[in-house]
């Protein structure tokens, strides 16, 4: 399984873009990357996937180089209820392999 | 509306007395797994199914059973809980994993078990 580096913590304001750079060296050719959020005491949302190039969605974007060997979550304009854990993930497609969690981003809005 | 469903939300039991945690899920996901959460640890996989009768062992399986008996259950056993088994556990299914790309998991809301 690929392992996934990120960031322990960002601190951010309202408003503001927060890119959350995730690394995943020895990411494999079917390796998908999928990034999940998760406030205190709650299940894990999924919130954006990809494989390649750049994938957008009403809350996020995700920007994946050509290598592959890491990604960016960008959130666009922030809020305080954007404060949450944010973990990036690289998934197996081929077949069950276990999404691994990593320790993930704790992402601090202030207001 | 879809969702996945984990009984009861917070669990206090002494060790040694087993007990279920259960956990189901109405959108049809062949794919089914369980998680601890720990501080410092993270989200740490303890069984997973691909399907019905399918089960196998996630990283942390010790201590646990599990069963598939029907597409939409995949319940938590402890036979004899222990204290190390404190925890926030967490259900989550997907579509399968094999049909050439991950899906994203559904959580359920969690349950907080604590063993004394």
């Amino acid at each position: 399984l690929a392992k996934t580096t990120q960031p322990i913590s960002m601190d951010s304001y309202e408003g503001q873009e927060v890119n959350i750079t995730c690394s995943h060296n020895n990411i494999a050719t079917n390796d998908y990357i999928t990034w999940y959020q998760q406030f205190p005491s709650q299940g894990p949302r999924f919130i954006i996937q990809g494989y390649k190039t750049k994938v957008t969605n009403e809350v996020a974007s995700l920007f994946i180089p050509a290598d592959r060997k890491s990604s960016t979550l960008s959130l666009p304009r922030v809020s305080l209820s954007d404060t949450a854990v944010y973990y990036c993930l690289v998934g197996d497609a081929r077949g069950r392999r276990a999404l691994t969690f990593g320790s993930g981003t704790r992402l601090q809005v202030q207001p | 509306e879809a969702q996945v469903t984990q009984n009861p939300r917070y669990l206090i039991t002494v060790t040694g007395k087993k007990l279920t945690v259960t956990c189901s899920q109405n959108m049809n996901h062949e794919y089914m797994s369980w998680y601890r959460q720990d501080p410092g640890l993270g989200l740490r996989q303890i069984y997973y199914s691909m399907n019905v009768e399918v089960t196998d062992k996630g990283d942390v399986p010790e201590g646990y059973k599990v069963s598939r008996k029907e597409k939409r259950n995949f319940p938590l056993i402890l036979e004899s809980p222990s204290p190390n088994q404190t925890s926030l556990y967490f259900c989550a299914s997907s579509l399968s994993q094999g049909r050439g790309r991950p899906y994203g998991y559904t959580f359920g809301s969690g349950t907080r078990l604590t063993v004394v």
